[in-house]
């Protein structure tokens, strides 16, 4: 069965550093989203990606976050000079369409120290 | 935007028991999905479900759509049931797919 992957499962960064949490979509899917959990709390909506281009992206996707899609199929969301408060679990999930099922990947949990 | 609210928010089990968890949504919708968030953070997709009724297993959904709202069943109960489960919807005419989750209802399955 089709799946959204994610690596790296953990990851472990110096406040300050940049970081690069990749994805690989379901290969049909054409509309791609990042989502992050901060423990205990609800998953909130980061950006969502189509045609090559942001097509939505919430208040916390400032310029310290950058999504690409380098190739046919990676997807990366970039994280320039962490901080302590982007510590979380990140999603990338992907649709074959808009108002279609989002898959999800499994996740890659950051901590930012 | 639109607000996502789950009920209740905790809910304690003893295995074999059945239970209805809620989710309200406040403008029409296009998507609406259920996940399941097991102990090791994977959200696990249970129904798409934007309305109508579906089935699967011991669990099953219903979306009334024109009421805005969706109902998760979980029948015999099984501590591998134990976790977060999270409505999440995507606003009607959103050609983005965005979806905005709930709380979440944390249950707990006890042997």
């Amino acid at each position: 069965e089709p799946e959204v992957t994610q690596t790296p499962s953990h990851q472990v960064t110096q406040m300050g550093q940049e970081v690069i949490l990749r994805c690989v979509p379901i290969s049909n899917h054409l509309y791609f989203y990042w989502y992050r959990q901060i423990l205990g709390q609800k998953v909130e909506f980061l950006v969502s990606f189509y045609n090559n281009e942001i097509s939505e992206k919430s208040e916390i996707f400032d310029d310290q976050f950058s999504v690409e899609r380098p190739d046919g199929s990676n997807f990366t969301l970039k994280i320039r000079s962490t901080k302590l408060e982007d510590s979380a679990m990140y999603f990338c999930a992907s649709s074959g369409r808009a108002a279609t099922e989002a898959f999800f990947g499994q996740g890659t949990r950051l901590t930012v120290v | 935007g639109i607000q996502v609210e789950q009920s209740p928010p905790d809910l304690i089990l003893q295995e074999g028991a059945n239970s209805t968890l809620r989710c309200n949504f406040s403008d029409s919708v296009n998507n609406l999905q259920w996940f399941h968030q097991n102990p090791w953070g994977q959200l696990i997709n249970l129904f798409y479900i934007p309305s109508g009724t579906k089935q699967n297993g011991r669990l099953s959904a219903t979306t009334v759509a024109t009421e805005r709202y969706s109902l998760l069943y979980i029948s015999s109960s099984q501590t591998t049931d134990s976790g977060v489960y999270f409505c999440a919807v995507a606003r009607g005419f959103s050609n983005t797919g965005k979806l905005i989750f709930g709380q979440g209802t944390t249950l707990q399955v006890k042997p």
